[in-house]
């Protein structure tokens, strides 16, 4: 079976500093690994995903995330944020044999100005 | 952009009482799935739905739950007799393919409270 962990329900950053979302996963298999977002009375909407190949991941407005195998590590950074990515991040893994995704629990990012 | 779409937003109801969630996928995806995620808790997986059939079931999806896809663009998701405990916020996603690589879209959800 498969678990995600997300230490940090929330995460206060002010406007244009780093932040380090972070996600940890445990399985038995090889996995997919996911980062959802959901902005306030919206839908998940895919942020990124490794599959295979570099560890390094990239979405289009400026998150990176890096899969870490021996530390079994699929944390999510971005180096300047905004205050438009206050959302709810929930990191996801799915495995090869299965069909479903497993969420961790989400972390609150909160972008002050 | 297509999206999934839930309905209602907002569904309250009596202990006891069946309710009817409804989504409509995104037109040409032919895998449904339904999720939920109780206040302050994960999001769960209930069931996968293909070609008419449950493909992959959570052990929360029992007798009281089922899935049917009643035409061409809905999917729908029915709870026969409502307990406290279900109150929380259902998501219905869709993918074109079963393949791992495509991506799951998500609806807005429905947040189901029961009284």
């Amino acid at each position: 079976a498969q678990s995600v962990t997300q230490l940090d329900s929330q995460v206060p950053v002010f406007e244009e500093a780093p932040v380090e979302l972070r996600c940890n996963y445990s399985s038995s298999v090889s996995v997919y690994l996911f980062w959802y977002v959901q902005y306030p009375n919206q839908g998940l909407q895919l942020l990124l995903k490794y599959l295979s190949g570099s560890t390094l991941v990239e979405s289009i407005n400026g998150f990176e995330a890096e899969f870490n195998k021996s530390q079994t590590s699929f944390h999510l950074r971005k180096p300047s944020v905004h205050i438009s990515d206050t959302a709810e991040y929930f990191c996801a893994v799915t495995a090869y044999n299965t069909d479903k995704l497993i969420f961790g629990t989400g972390t609150r990012l909160q972008v002050f100005p | 952009e297509p999206e999934v779409t839930q309905t209602p937003s907002h569904q309250v109801t009596q202990m006891g009482q069946e309710v009817i969630l409804r989504c409509v996928p995104i037109s040409n995806h032919l895998y449904f799935y339904w999720y939920r995620q109780i206040l302050g808790q994960k999001v769960e997986f209930l069931v996968s739905f293909y070609n008419n059939e449950i493909s992959e079931k959570s052990e929360i999806f029992d007798d009281q739950f089922s899935v049917e896809r009643p035409d061409g663009s809905n999917f729908t998701l029915k709870i026969r007799s409502t307990k406290l405990e279900d109150s929380a916020m259902y998501f219905c996603a869709s993918r074109v393919t079963g393949a791992k690589t495509d991506t799951q879209y998500f609806g807005p959800g429905t947040r189901l409270t029961v009284l």
